[in-house]
């Protein structure tokens, strides 16, 4: 499976700033995912971010909140906008392997708001 | 939102003891997956399967894909400590393309 990468590993926020997440996998791969996991709580898809066009939003998520980049096949990041303490969670990037029946998750990043 | 319900919540058992959980579901899935996670980590993928009926096995772990294509089991064999975590299924809908759907996770404790 690949390595996957994520900075920062943990940050704590003032409410009304904006963060930005990085995701590095060490090899080309066509699916990447945003999820979110609040605390306590199991994973929700935020949004499939593509190569080379928009991202692909979950109901719920909307592109003002969280704007992806996907430069290249290697690469992502989501930035966490406008934030507020109900963003506090563990966000994390996955990507498709096994003919993209199966995910591999990075470390996640764990964000508190304060 | 969550279509999968995922049983039981949390489970406490005695080191050496086997460990059985499962999802299921009321829309039918092609692919399920089993992942745990620790604290502080990403979740690790354990089993993947893809056709109903399969049992495929993972050392002390086994899991099911059910035959209706709704549901699916793990068991965990001989437990021991670091077998601590949480447990969560995935399952994958042929008209959802790659996305998952995650159960609510199981809550492992093994006492020494």
């Amino acid at each position: 499976s690949a390595v996957i990468s994520q900075k920062p590993s943990r940050d704590i926020c003032q409410r009304g700033t904006s963060l930005t997440i990085q995701c590095q996998v060490d090899s080309q791969v066509t699916m990447m995912f945003w999820y979110r996991q609040q605390p306590g709580q199991s994973l929700t898809l935020i949004a499939t971010a593509n190569q080379g066009s928009e991202a692909t939003y979950e109901s719920g998520f909307v592109i003002d909140k969280f704007p992806i980049s996907r430069p290249n096949l290697t690469f992502s990041t989501l930035t966490v906008s406008n934030m507020s303490p109900e963003d506090s969670s563990i966000y994390l990037c996955s990507v498709g392997g096994g003919g993209d029946n199966e995910q591999f998750f990075g470390p996640g990043t764990r964000l508190t708001v304060l | 939102g969550q279509q999968l319900n995922q049983s039981p919540q949390s489970m406490f058992i005695q080191e050496g003891e086997d460990v059985s959980m499962n999802c299921t579901s009321s829309s039918i899935f092609n692919t399920w997956l089993w992942y745990k996670q620790d604290p502080g980590e990403g979740p690790v993928l354990l089993i993947a399967l893809y056709k109903a009926g399969e049992l495929t096995s993972n050392g002390r772990l086994t899991a099911q894909f059910g035959i209706t294509r709704k549901d699916s089991f793990l068991n965990i064999s001989a437990s021991i400590p670091s077998d601590v975590g949480i447990y969560f299924c995935a399952g994958r809908k042929e008209t959802s393309g790659s996305r998952l759907t995650f159960g609510e996770g199981t809550q492992l404790t093994v006492n020494p």
